[in-house]
Order: C-alpha cells, then structure tokens, then sequence
C-alpha cells in the first residue's frame, strides 16, 4: 500500500493565487514527521517545511504553511501568493518512528508538477 | 555554509561497467543518506550511513553499496551496470540527533545514464 500519496499530478494556477497541495500518508507509528520538498527542473530538492506528529500548531514557513489534519492523515501543502519561480515538482515525505535516532529514511510521494501561470 | 555536493553530475556509462559517486555533506552533518529517482518508480531511499556505519538499507540488490569516510563524506557504487540503473542518484545529509527532526538537505544529484 502507498504510504504517501499524492493524487494531483499536475496543477496550473494564476500567478499570485494561492494554492493547495494534497497529501495524505498511512502510518502505524505514533511519531512521525512529514516534510515537504520542491524539485526545480535543475533537480535538486529544497526543503520547504517540517511537520512533527505531536506539533499541535501547524507548521508555517514564509509564504509555505501545512495544513495538518492527523486524524484524516492528510499534510496539504498551502503556497500563499504563488509566484512564476513556485513552478517546479512537489514532494510530500514522511519519516516514519520521526523522532527515534537513528531512522533517516524518508518515504516520498509520486509528487504533484505545480505550473503557475503568469 | 556550502551545500550538499555530488560529483560527477552527469555520468554516461555501458551496461556492465561500474560507477562510483561521490558525496560530500553539509559541514557538521554526520548522516548521508541516497536515494534513486526514476520516471517509473519515484523517489527510492537507497541507503543511510552515519559514523561510518550503515544505519538503514532500502531495497535494492547488493550490486549497490556504498561507504562513509571519517569526514563524512560518502560514496556510492553501482557494479554490473544494467539499463534500468540508469536514473538520478541524489544524496541528502543531515544532522540525525535523537529526539530532534532534522530536515535532510539534498545535493543536486548525479544524473547517470546507462547505454
């Protein structure tokens, strides 16, 4: 079964619209943390947010905020004020045992192509 | 601070041949872990190391392994190169202490090719 699941291939949105990125994780474990990354074409992946399993408030970096609803077991992606350089593939990941030492491994998504639109 | 770096970023090999990268981590950070991205299977966590010792191994054959050095610094080798290798090999680094959730910071990857 799909531990991370990302059901929006691709997106298109109006420049300086605000957008939301669906993910949704199946987990057995009580700590976890699910992070979000942005792949540009380049490739590299950036780090956007981090979202532990006990975090009571949802997690908000800049313009990038997590809508964290852990009994649905769903961590959207909220991009306020899309901008042209917001293009790129999104990645929603989980690590599962989040805060055992030791566990690095992250499991990711198929990812959503997100397109902003001028 | 530098980044993630990985050498070489692009990599054309024949089937049957190995290949070794390389990645060298965020200055402070013990842990590097790998991981392969292809069109058909995504995002796949290859290994993690961390003080010279592998931590976690995903599920790939034994034809990949790779090492750590006292510096942290990491390598990554494929032998018996096959066709479906052929993917982005990206490697992340991270400062992994318990109880803390670091995020991993990837590098902009190794594009291997495999002919």
């Amino acid at each position: 079964a799909q531990k991370i699941t990302q059901t929006q291939p691709g997106m298109f949105v109006q420049e300086k619209e605000a957008v939301t990125l669906d993910c949704t994780y199946d987990t057995s474990d009580q700590s976890y943390g699910l992070f979000w990354y942005k792949q540009p074409s380049s490739g590299e992946m950036i780090f956007l947010i981090y979202q532990g399993s006990y975090d009571e408030q949802n997690a908000t970096e800049g313009r990038y905020s997590l809508n964290f609803q852990k009994a649905r077991k769903s961590a959207n992606l909220v991009i306020s004020a899309s901008q042209l350089g917001d293009s790129a593939m999104y990645f929603c990941a989980m690590r599962e045992n989040g805060l055992n030492f030791g566990n690095e491994k992250l499991t990711f998504g198929t990812g959503t192509r997100l397109t902003i639109i001028p | 601070k530098a980044g993630v770096t990985q050498t070489p970023r692009y990599l054309i090999k024949t089937r049957g041949q190995q290949v070794t990268l390389s990645c060298s981590p965020i200055s402070g950070h013990r842990s590097v872990s790998w991981y392969q991205q292809t069109p058909g299977q995504g995002l796949q966590f290859l290994f993690e190391y961390f003080s010279e010792t592998q931590r976690n191994k995903g599920n790939f054959p034994g034809r990949f392994s790779g090492r750590q050095f006292s510096n942290s610094r990491s390598e990554m080798n494929v032998s018996t190169l096959e066709l479906g290798d052929s993917a982005l090999y990206l490697c992340a680094s991270s400062l992994s202490q318990a109880g803390v959730p670091y995020e991993q910071y990837f590098g902009p990857g190794t594009r291997l090719t495999v002919t």
